[in-house]
């Protein structure tokens, strides 16, 4: 299967940390990329490869990955760390990229 | 720096068609792999389509085959997606993203995106 599971929602308490989850068989051969995206704007990259950060994520955004599940974690997460969050990664032909659903963050 | 800026959206009827544009700056579209990505009203990311950094390849979603093409024009460093036989379901925002890989051909990550360009389709 080429689907991506993500949970639809998650929150966490001002401050602490939370892992945002994604499922799926294409996992197990091609990292995943995970975007933050808030209302109104286009998504922006905050994670890639095995545990790569772009510039200008801040560093208590990481990545991790076993199996088929891969998971962004963000330590002592920020208000301004709300939004709608995705991961995606190549198919197995390696020539379609699959998105999951997307995780809505609320930081209380 | 890097900068990619859409172009083209707006209404058109059931069956017509539209061609929407993505100018690119800060980096050359023969470097890289470069998509469509949609996203319809309140929903996630769908993968459009891509086109391989010399050219040489396309491939697409099941839910646009046959109806979009994605071309570029390195003169102008500028990605297109035409589309044909609009269906309501294919109202979205379009992005066009820059992939991760530079000179890659395999699709990776999306490193850079546009700020969208909106296509609705209704009679």
């Amino acid at each position: 299967s080429s689907e991506l599971t993500q949970d639809p929602s998650v929150s966490v308490a001002l401050g602490q940390t939370v892992r945002i989850t994604c499922q799926g068989d294409s996992l197990r051969s091609s990292y995943a990329g995970w975007y933050q995206q808030k209302p109104g704007q286009a998504p922006v990259l905050v994670m890639y490869g095995k545990h790569n950060r772009p510039s200008g994520i801040p560093d208590r955004f990481s990545g991790s990955s076993s199996g088929n599940t891969a998971s962004l974690t963000i330590t002592g997460a920020q208000a301004e760390d709300e939004g709608d969050y995705y991961c995606n990664c190549r198919d197995s032909s390696a020539n379609h990229l699959v998105f999951g659903g997307g995780t809505k963050l609320t930081v209380l | 720096q890097v900068q990619l800026v859409e172009s083209g959206g707006g209404v058109v009827q059931p069956g017509r068609s539209l061609r929407l544009s993505c100018t690119a700056s800060g980096f050359s579209i023969s470097d890289y792999a470069m998509h469509w990505v949609r996203q319809a009203p309140g929903k996630g990311l769908e993968w459009v389509a891509v086109i391989w950094f010399d050219g040489s390849n396309e491939f697409y979603a099941d839910s646009v085959k046959g109806r979009f093409t994605i071309s570029r024009d390195e003169s102008k460093n500028t990605l297109y997606l035409h589309m044909n036989s609009l269906r309501p379901e294919d109202r979205a925002v379009y992005y066009c993203a820059r992939d991760g890989l530079v000179g890659a051909t395999r699709v990776s990550f999306l490193d850079h995106w546009g700020q969208g360009t909106l296509v609705t389709v209704s009679s």
